[in-house]
């Protein structure tokens, strides 16, 4: 069955990093676009970024565009998200979810909670 | 960009029917997809291309999508059906593509 672990969140300064990863199993990863959301808390979701299943393509939302970067290795069903540059604003919950284009996110996993405060 | 807005909240007794609409554009050229989230889960896909429903997902969950409104109808609610839901489209329409999501229904079963 597929699953979509996230790992890597924690409590981090204003200005600091992070690298968020998603392993992924169950599927055959490189055939599938993969993205970013999250939700800060008592808020709605927020995509972030996406990327396709080579990695040749890539975008991200204005909100983290130049701060934020996904890539992936396909040799190892992972995914990931450096986060650089952080403020509070990006306090929530990050979950990947595997879709992507013009499609729906099938899966999602169950997230990992970055916090940003001094 | 593009804005998905739907209502904050409907309120439903258990066995009725729950309607929650999403506004956008024109939203009708476009695919909706609806996702449903309860609380401190992941949000997981309800339906998906207006009316599709992924594996597992009853049939009293449907949806359709017109003019400048999409909309998921849930059929005999049940008490675990209490969750936000969610609707999203893709738009490309911009110099590039993006992912909106609606600002979140909560639905409560009286």
């Amino acid at each position: 069955q597929v699953q979509l672990v996230e790992s890597g969140g924690g409590l981090v300064k204003p200005g600091g990093s992070l690298r968020l990863s998603c392993a992924a199993s169950g599927f055959t990863f490189g055939d599938y676009y993969m993205t970013w959301v999250r939700q800060a808390p008592g808020k709605g979701l927020e995509w972030i970024s996406y990327i396709t299943g080579a990695g040749g393509t890539i975008h991200y939302a204005d909100s983290v565009k130049g701060r934020f970067t996904i890539s992936r290795v396909n040799a190892k069903d992972s995914l990931y998200l450096q986060m650089t540059g952080l403020t509070p604003d990006d306090t929530a919950v990050y979950y990947c979810s595997r879709g992507g284009g013009d499609s729906d996110f099938d899966y999602w996993g169950q997230g990992t909670l970055v916090t940003v405060s001094s | 960009s593009y804005v998905l807005t739907q209502s904050p909240s409907v309120s439903v007794a258990p066995g009725q029917t729950a309607r929650i609409t999403c506004g956008g554009n024109n939203i009708g050229v476009k695919s909706v997809h609806w996702y449903q989230q309860k609380p401190g889960q992941a949000p997981a896909l309800v339906v998906f291309d207006d009316s599709d429903r992924p594996s597992g997902i009853p049939e009293r969950f449907s949806g359709s999508n017109s003019g400048n409104t999409a909309t998921l109808t849930i059929t005999r609610v049940e008490a675990g059906d209490e969750a936000d839901y969610y609707c999203q489209v893709w738009d490309n329409s911009g110099d590039h593509p993006s992912y909106v999501f609606g600002t979140g229904t909560k639905v409560t079963v009286l």
